[in-house]
Parts: C-alpha cells; structure tokens; sequence
C-alpha cells in the first residue's frame, strides 16, 4: 500500500539539531525524498536518498534510511529560525513517478 | 534560469463552474505533473503529462483532466466545482531520465464558494 506517516509537530531551539522522522509502507520506492514548504509558498526540494543508499550528507542535512523499518529521518544541524516550516517526506515507488507525500511535520524554531 | 511558474496565483470561484490552472516547466524539464494540497494536509498526485499525453494518473474524478502543449506547458482543468475542490494546485516539473527529481511551483490557491 501506500502510506507515509509523520509526527505534526516538532519545537527545537535555535541552534540544536532538529530530527524529523518517516515511515513509509511501500518497499519498492526507489526514492525517497525531503522538501520543504514554507507559509504560502510551494514546495523546495532539499534532498533525496537512493533506496541502496543508508546515509547521504549536505551540507546542515543529513539523511539515514533504514529500509528494513522503512523509516527515514532529516537531521538539520545548527537549526535556524528559517528553518522554521513544514517538511514533508515523500517517496516514489518503483515503476512510477508519482511522489507519495505524509501529512508533513511542523518545525517551529525558538530563540 | 526560470524555475516553474503558475498562474494565477489566487483565484475563487462558485460551485458548478469550471477553472483553468497553468503551469510552465523549469527551463529544460519535458515533464509536468500536477498535485492537490488541501488545508493541513500532503500533496495528492492528480496526474502527469509526457509528450503531450498522460502518462499517469492518481484518484481523482474525470472532472479533472489536462493538457500539455508542444512547448511543455501544462493545464489543468476541472468542471463542475464542488467546495471540496478548494486547496492549492502545485505543479511540478521534472525531465525524462531524471525523473527523481521533480521541482515545485508556488501554486494556485483555489477557493471555491
């Protein structure tokens, strides 16, 4: 089936790490990806994994997928007050292009 | 270098009238596709245009349907509005043989009354 699944809400303060997990159903998604949308704006892709792939660093960005649990996570470093927005973890199984988007997490930034 | 455009950016219509919603790709992209985000909620997929054609298509009612033009812009049209029908319209351009990575645009924010 498909099914992705994330946390609403996550509160960090500013310059801690932020980690916004995933969990997707379908196995044979090849790509699995993070964008980002900010209020009233589209969506801005930050980064996407290979489904061989466990790890894939850029920058404040870190991406692990565990393809056993099916579980995804974004690591932003050092997180700023604009990186406050919703994140939305998507995935494209195999043998179409289609994204298949979560409800998205809320990351609200403090000082 | 253009990212993709929409247009327009806001638009309300009554329900049981018809809307026309535009996309131009990202310079280079020969595929569109096309989401419905409603309020609180992810993106759905409605379908996506390849030379020309629809190549895919998610689930959603005949009342949506779409075009795509030689120069790889794309419509989106829907008749007979329900309320229902109101979310913002994304579209996303992508190319053949990188389809892994697909650019959004701002949206159409469509109201219907």
């Amino acid at each position: 089936g498909e099914d992705v699944e994330q946390s609403l809400f996550l509160s960090v303060r500013e310059g801690d790490s932020s980690v916004i997990n995933c969990t997707y159903t379908d196995s044979s998604s090849t790509y699995l990806y993070w964008y980002k949308q900010e209020p009233g704006a589209g969506l801005q892709l930050l980064t996407y994994i290979f489904s061989n792939m466990d790890m894939k660093q850029d920058q404040r960005l870190t991406v692990l997928l565990n393809k056993k649990d099916k579980h995804l996570s974004l690591r932003i470093a050092d997180t700023q007050t604009g990186d406050s927005a919703i994140y939305f973890c998507a995935e494209t199984p195999s043998n179409t292009d289609k994204l298949i988007f979560g409800t998205g997490t809320r990351l609200q930034v403090f000082p | 270098d253009a990212g993709v455009t929409q247009s327009p950016t806001h638009l309300i219509k009554t329900r049981g009238q018809q809307v026309t919603l535009r996309c131009s790709p990202k310079s280079g992209h020969d595929t569109v596709s096309w989401y419905q985000q409603a309020l609180g909620q992810g993106p759905q997929f409605i379908f996506q245009y390849y030379e020309e054609e629809e190549r895919q298509r998610g689930n959603f009612p005949d009342r949506f349907s779409g075009h795509q033009f030689p120069n790889y812009s794309s419509e989106l049209n829907v008749n007979a509005l329900l309320l229902g029908d109101s979310a913002l319209y994304l579209c996303a351009s992508s190319s053949v043989g990188v389809d892994y990575e697909q650019y959004f645009g701002p949206g159409t924010r469509l109201t219907v009354t």
